[in-house]
């Protein structure tokens, strides 16, 4: 599976936008674009996914670039129980449904 | 509540005592995964699970085994624990199909003295 780079940490104001980038730039054809969550210790959270057109729901809006190199998940309106680790992971090639964590983007929402 | 359950929340071992902790979900799931977690990192796989009968060695395997007897129960072993093995463990369960997230389970805090 493609190995993903994100920032370690974002702050942003809550109210606005979050814009949390991650590039996945040898990620293949056939894989998805997977964003998890963690809220401080509780369990990670699936948030969104894409294969190769933007996808919103809910919680957020997924981005990712035409050439597939890179993704932007946003969160339109950030509050502060967004406050949270953020996993950009790339999977799909091995048909085992794994997924490898990296260390993800902290983000921090700011009143 | 559909969803993953595991089993114990909370636990300390001695070093080299042995315990197994339990993920049970019914949601039908084919996929289910054991994940570890140490302060301040991100999840390692630990094992995974295809299908009832299967299971196989993810980033960290060494000194845990499993077994996935039934199809809803993926049970995680410590043969003998020892003080690396102290970390916060995660169970995930997921659908076959390609674009379908985990859920995962609230995890078991260990702590191995």
């Amino acid at each position: 599976d493609a190995k993903t780079t994100q920032p370690p940490s974002m702050d942003c104001a809550e109210g606005r936008a979050a814009n949390l980038p991650c590039n996945h730039s040898t990620i293949s054809g056939n894989e998805y674009v997977y964003w998890y969550r963690q809220i401080h210790s509780q369990g990670p959270q699936y948030i969104i996914h894409g294969l190769k057109n933007n996808e919103t729901n809910e919680m957020a809006s997924l981005i990712i670039t035409e050439d597939r190199k890179s993704s932007t998940l946003i969160l339109p309106h950030a509050t502060l129980r967004d406050t949270a680790v953020y996993y950009c992971i790339v999977s799909g090639s091995s048909n085992t449904g794994k997924l490898i964590f990296g260390q993800g983007t902290t983000l921090q929402v700011k009143p | 509540n559909a969803g993953v359950t595991q089993t114990p929340k909370f636990r300390v071992l001695k070093t080299g005592q042995s315990m197994t902790l339990l993920c049970a979900q019914d949601m039908n799931h084919e996929y289910m995964y054991w994940y570890r977690q140490d302060p301040g990192m991100g999840l390692r796989l630990i094992h995974y699970s295809v299908g009832e009968g299967t299971t196989a060695k993810g980033e960290v395997p060494d000194g845990y085994n499993v077994s996935r007897l039934k199809k809803q129960n993926f049970l995680l072993g410590l043969e003998s624990a020892a003080p690396s093995q102290t970390s916060v463990y995660f169970c995930a369960s997921k659908e076959v199909l390609e674009g379908y997230g985990y859920t995962f389970g609230s995890g078991t805090r260990l702590t191995v003295v």
